[in-house]
C-alpha cells in the first residue's frame, strides 16, 4: 500500500450536493492528519486539522478511522468556489519530527 | 508579515544549465520544505530542514542541493538541469511539532528545461 493515497477523480457535482472524498494512509503510528486545499496554479494551503475522531468547520467535516486507517472529508452544500484540488497529508515521524506526505490529491469540480 | 518567498517565479533553462531558486520566510519556523509538483500528481518532497545547518533528504533529491545557513532562507540549488527536472517547485515552512504542523508555501516557481 502506498504511503497515502487518494482517489484523484475528478468528482464532478452541481452546486448544494454533498461530495466526500477519502484518504488512506500505510503508517498507523500517524499522529495527526491534514487536509489542503489547492487551486489551478496556486499553492495549497490548509484547509482542516484532524488530531482525534474528526474535526468540523461550517460545510466542512473531517473525521478519521484509526482501525481503518482513513480520513474522510465531507462538504456539505457544495459552492461553485468549492471547485479546486484536495490534497491528504499525513506527518510520519519520530521524536518530534515530523516530515509530511502529501497524496495526489482529489479534484472536485461543483457547477451551477 | 510576508510568509514564504520565492523568486524567481518563472524560469526556463536550457539543459545542462544551473540555477538557484530562493526561498525565505520571516515567520521564524524551524523548518523548511522544498517540493515539486509535476502535473497532475502531488507534492514530492526534495529536502527539508528542521533548523539553520540541518538539512535531509526527502523522496526524490536527486539533482538537487539545499543549505540552510539562516533561520530565514533555505535556497535550492539545481546543478546541470535535465527536462525531468521541468516541474512547479514549492518551498514551505512550518513550527514542525505534531500540534502545531500547518504548513505555509509560498507561490511557487514554475521552471521548465528545454
Amino acid at each position: 500500500r502506498k504511503e497515502v493515497e487518494q482517489d484523484p477523480g475528478p468528482f464532478n457535482v452541481p452546486e448544494g450536493a454533498t461530495v466526500a472524498f477519502n484518504c488512506t494512509y500505510s503508517n498507523s503510528a500517524s499522529q495527526s492528519f491534514f487536509w489542503y486545499r489547492q487551486d489551478c496554479r496556486k499553492e495549497p494551503k490548509l484547509l482542516m486539522s484532524v488530531y482525534s475522531s474528526g474535526n468540523e468547520d461550517g460545510r466542512f467535516t473531517a473525521q478519521l478511522n484509526r482501525a481503518s486507517q482513513y480520513i474522510s472529508l465531507l462538504i456539505r452544500d457544495s459552492k461553485l468556489s468549492d471547485s479546486a484540488t484536495y490534497l491528504c497529508v499525513v506527518p510520519s515521524g519520530t521524536g518530534g519530527s515530523y516530515i509530511p506526505t502529501f497524496g495526489r490529491g482529489t479534484s472536485l469540480i461543483v457547477h451551477p | 508579515n510576508a510568509g514564504v518567498t520565492q523568486t524567481p517565479k518563472f524560469r526556463i533553462l536550457k539543459i545542462g544549465q544551473s540555477m538557484t531558486l530562493q526561498c525565505a520566510q520571516d515567520m521564524n519556523h524551524n523548518y523548511m520544505y522544498w517540493y515539486r509538483q509535476d502535473p497532475g500528481m502531488g507534492l514530492k518532497l526534495i529536502y527539508y530542514s528542521v533548523g539553520a545547518g540541518i538539512t535531509d533528504k526527502g523522496e526524490v533529491p536527486n539533482g538537487y542541493n539545499v543549505s540552510r545557513s539562516t533561520t530565514e532562507d533555505f535556497p535550492l540549488r539545481l546543478e546541470l538541469a535535465a527536462p525531468s527536472q521541468t516541474s512547479v517547485y514549492f518551498c514551505a515552512s512550518s513550527h514542525g511539532t505534531a500540534l502545531s504542523y500547518e504548513q505555509y508555501f509560498g507561490p511557487g516557481t514554475r521552471l521548465t528545461v528545454t
